[in-house]
């Protein structure tokens, strides 16, 4: 599936590095998504655009920005990150209530 | 509110067995429901869906059906093979919102 395609697709940062992890989607849908997916723990939503209208997660750590210029794409801004934050971080579009198209995830490791 | 739970894994079966994998869920209004399979190193990919009650949803053999008065979605297939091992998640829509199950290991041995 490469209607949803993420960059970089691995990437290993300090925790004083500032970096972010961009999300494409090539399906015309109106609504995107971060997931944090973590090692025996349930995915995680961390923010959603829907129609430009951003939904978070109260529990998702500052230190996770998320932007999104237009309905195409997004983006999720890292600084300061714990180690903690290692995970697999899953980009996924949908159409209103329609299938969840996913990206194939950026694996992060915070050192 | 919404949620999804899903039979907690690991499950390991020989090739050509018949495997089934709980779902059921709790929401509010009349969600639709999905199967999703994460194959090692890659994202979730849509196996079925099913939109209303008793609609019943399959591809590549698997099938599962939306019951209603259960609250359920199980998935099934009437014979695994090797090439089915990887993690399948069930999961329903309340838009725009997503709700996900803890996702079920599935390992298929020759």
């Amino acid at each position: 599936e490469t209607g949803v395609t993420q960059t970089p697709r691995h990437l290993v940062m300090g925790m004083t590095n500032k970096k972010s992890l961009k999300c494409e989607q090539h399906l015309g849908h109106n609504a995107m998504y971060w997931y944090k997916q973590s090692a025996k723990k349930p995915l995680e939503l961390m923010f959603v655009y829907s129609l430009e209208e951003r939904v978070e997660n109260n529990s998702v750590p500052s230190r996770f920005s998320p932007e999104c210029p237009n309905s195409s794409h997004l983006f999720l801004h890292l600084h300061t990150l714990q180690p903690e934050d290692s995970a697999l971080y899953l980009c996924a579009s949908s159409q209103g209530k329609d299938t969840q198209y996913f990206g194939p995830g950026t694996r992060l490791t915070v050192l | 509110g919404n949620s999804v739970t899903q039979m907690e894994g690991p499950v390991t079966l020989s090739e050509e067995a018949f495997l089934t994998i709980n779902c059921t869920y709790t929401a509010t209004g009349y969600p639709s429901l999905f199967w999703y399979v994460q194959y090692p190193g890659e994202g979730l990919q849509l196996l079925l869906k099913a939109t209303k009650a008793d609609d019943k949803g399959s591809n590549k053999g698997f099938e599962a059906t939306y019951r209603k008065e259960t609250t359920s979605f199980h998935l099934e297939k009437g014979s695994v093979q090797v090439s089915d091992s990887a993690v399948y998640f069930c999961a329903l829509s309340d838009p725009p919102q997503f709700y996900f199950g803890t996702g079920t290991s599935l390992t298929v041995i020759p």
